[in-house]
């Protein structure tokens, strides 16, 4: 059974750092792409980062480039998130989902990111 | 960069047929992905490459896609169908991005 479990959200002053992770089972982790979108409060979903399956090509959504980067250990089977010069407008459940380059085929429940003073 | 346009709400009562629409500038050459999101819960895939069913998704979920519309229909509508709904694309220009509708409330009255 494929499982995609999510950690490391919380609560974070604007301008702060965060860094997320989710951690993959029942699947070969080093053979799928894997990806963040996030659902901002009462809002719709929102793709934000995609890594192919080796870590060698990275995808950013415009509102988060240069201030997120995604990166995987596919050692650990385990795929990050690290989120640096964060906005109230990041507040948002980030969730990890696997892909295969075109859709997103399972997703983990989701880790809340509240970005407020 | 590429829009996908949902109507925020649909409404059908239990045993008819829902279609949910999604509206994007040639939209039939892409492939289109449908999930369905229940309150407080994840998203699910529910149709994949405009109207194939990943498995343990039930017959009555269906898409179509041509022209500047897609299509996902559901047929004999339950109470338990009650959910957002939201498609979504793969488009390479002017870079990678996975694009999603606005999402479509489907309540069962």
């Amino acid at each position: 059974e494929v499982q995609l479990l999510e950690s490391g959200g919380g609560l974070v002053q604007p301008g702060g750092s965060l860094r997320l992770s989710c951690a993959a089972s029942g699947f070969t982790f080093s053979s799928y792409a894997m990806n963040w979108v996030r659902q901002a409060p009462g809002k719709g979903l929102e793709w934000v980062s995609s890594i192919s399956d080796g870590g060698s090509r990275k995808y950013y959504a415009d509102s988060v480039k240069g201030r997120f980067t995604i990166s995987r250990d596919n050692s650990k089977n385990t795929l990050y998130l690290e989120m640096n010069s964060l906005r109230a407008e990041d507040t948002a459940v980030y969730y990890c989902a696997r892909g295969d380059s075109r859709l997103f085929d399972y997703w983990g429940q989701g880790t809340l990111v509240t970005v407020s003073s | 960069s590429y829009v996908l346009a949902q109507p925020p709400s649909v409404s059908v009562a239990p045993g008819q047929t829902a279609r949910i629409s999604c509206g994007g500038n040639n939209i039939g050459s892409k492939r289109v992905h449908w999930y369905q999101q229940k309150a407080g819960q994840a998203p699910v895939l529910v149709v994949h490459d405009n109207s194939d069913r990943p498995s343990g998704i039930p017959e009555r979920f269906s898409g179509s896609n041509s022209g500047n519309t897609a299509t996902l229909t559901i047929s004999r509508v339950e109470a338990g169908d009650e959910a957002d709904f939201y498609c979504q694309v793969w488009d390479n220009s002017p870079d990678h991005s996975w694009v999603f509708g606005g999402g479509t409330k489907l309540t069962v009255l």
